[in-house]
């Protein structure tokens, strides 16, 4: 079985503060990893994904993640934060080799304030 | 380039009523193609998945079915809505290789009453 836990269900900063949300993992293998963001009302547009090697990853917008398999964790980080980063943020996995695997965290709802 | 188009964007529906939405992808041969359903304010559940024309496998049983009449379409329906079954619909696809990222459509909010 595969899990995402996405622990924050919101998360609250200042425009210019550094922003880090969370995400772990539970999954037997070598997971996929993905961040999706959503825009209110809109539908989900790519940030990044870890396949495999470095364990930072660069994304769009500015964003980047950190592969930890010590604590199966892969978190987003951007600063400095800024108000358009308002949004919910989505980790996901892809398991089994297959993306017809794919399981979505809950979401954590990030309100960047200016 | 590859687009994505979902129809319709909105539904308002009375409870018991049928529903069909759509999804055509133009500019992409074979995709794999999805659809997720988001509740108000919730996390993403897959519905349905299909690799080939003919060919969809359900995931979940939400009182839904999905068709994949053309390489490039898919369809979501039911014959008697639920309100449970309100929410936002998000079709998607990939070219079908692991670990490749997924492109949404816009989505269509469905209001059942």
């Amino acid at each position: 079985a595969q899990s995402v836990d996405q622990p924050d269900a919101h998360v609250t900063l200042s425009e210019g503060a550094s922003l880090e949300l969370r995400c772990s993992y539970s999954y037997s293998a070598a997971p996929y990893l993905f961040w999706y963001v959503q825009y209110p009302g809109q539908s989900l547009q790519f940030l990044l994904k870890y396949i495999t090697g470095d364990t930072v990853v660069k994304g769009t917008k500015g964003f980047e993640a950190e592969f930890r398999k010590s604590n199966s964790s892969f978190n987003l980080k951007k600063s400095p934060a800024h108000w358009s980063d308002s949004a919910k943020y989505f980790c996901a996995l892809e398991g089994g080799g297959s993306n017809a695997k794919l399981t979505f965290g809950k979401g954590t709802k990030l309100s960047v304030k200016s | 380039a590859q687009t994505i188009h979902q129809w319709p964007v909105a539904e308002i529906k009375a409870v018991g009523s049928p529903l069909s939405l759509g999804c055509t992808i133009k500019g992409k041969s074979s995709p794999n193609l999805y659809w997720y359903w988001q509740a108000t304010g919730g996390t993403l559940q897959q519905l349905f998945y299909s690799i080939t024309v003919g060919q969809v496998e359900s995931v979940v049983q939400l009182n839904l079915s999905a068709s994949r009449p053309k390489d490039d379409q898919f369809i979501l329906s039911t014959e008697k809505l639920l309100l449970s079954h309100s929410g936002f619909y998000l079709c998607a696809w990939t070219g079908g290789l692991s670990n490749e990222r997924l492109f949404f459509g816009h989505g269509t909010k469905l209001s059942v009453l």
